[in-house]
């Protein structure tokens, strides 16, 4: 079975500054995407980057980058210039790229941002 | 283009009653996916539909189930509720069309926040 692990419960950052959430995970399987979501006190989770497993580049949107080392099965990311708007629980999130695959979730990383 | 909607946002219910939340996906959207949220348990798979056939299932006792539309909206039922069940219930849809449906972005709503007493 998968698994995702987030070792970090909590993470604060001050405000313009750099902050990365680490993730790992565990599969046998070969393809596969994995997600970073973001989910803000309003519930709504957000996707916040996408990952393919096939991929060597390391995906990247606006202010998010992630560092995906395939072998070592981590997939860290990385929040540059941090904003107040930033603040959320992140989840990490792995899926099989086979028909009717489910999301498995990493228990979430709650990021603080300070002034 | 409208988000995932999920009615209701809140409810409270006593042990031993039944709840049926809803979920209309994006439009064009025809797979529907179900998650319980609990602090305890974290982020858990219900199940998830397409063209009104249920594709996958978590590991939930049969007092948990679903069902999907014609018109891809989605309701799931939980009888003889229990504390236990308390719980945010996320719904997300995607085009989930295709042998590598996998690879499909899911679209969350805000959930319904689920109380038993």
């Amino acid at each position: 079975a998968q698994t995702v692990t987030q070792s970090q419960p909590e993470m604060s950052v001050q405000e313009a500054e750099t902050v990365t959430l680490s993730c790992t995970y565990d599969t046998s399987e070969s393809d596969y995407y994995l997600f970073w979501y973001k989910q803000p006190p309003s519930r709504q989770m957000i996707l916040v980057i996408r990952q393919e497993a096939y991929k060597q580049q390391n995906a990247t949107e606006n202010r998010f980058s992630v560092n995906f080392q395939k072998a070592a099965k981590s997939f860290s990311l990385k929040i540059s210039d941090s904003q107040l708007g930033d603040a959320a629980m992140y989840f990490c999130a792995y899926r099989y790229t086979g028909t009717a695959s489910k999301l498995t979730f990493g228990t979430g990383t709650r990021l603080q941002v300070t002034l | 283009k409208a988000g995932v909607t999920q009615t209701p946002r809140y409810l409270i219910k006593t042990r031993g009653q039944q709840v049926t939340l809803s979920c209309s996906p994006i439009s064009g959207h025809r797979s529907v996916s179900w998650y319980q949220q609990t602090p305890g348990q974290g982020l858990q798979f219900l199940f998830e539909y397409f063209s009104e056939t249920q594709r996958n299932k978590g590991n939930f006792p049969g007092r948990f189930s679903g069902r999907q539309f014609s018109n891809s909206r989605s309701e799931m039922n939980v009888s003889t509720l229990e504390l236990g069940d308390s719980a945010l219930y996320l719904c997300a849809s995607s085009n989930g069309t295709g042998a590598f449906s996998g690879a499909n972005v899911l679209t969350f709503g805000a959930g319904s926040r689920l109380t038993v007493l």
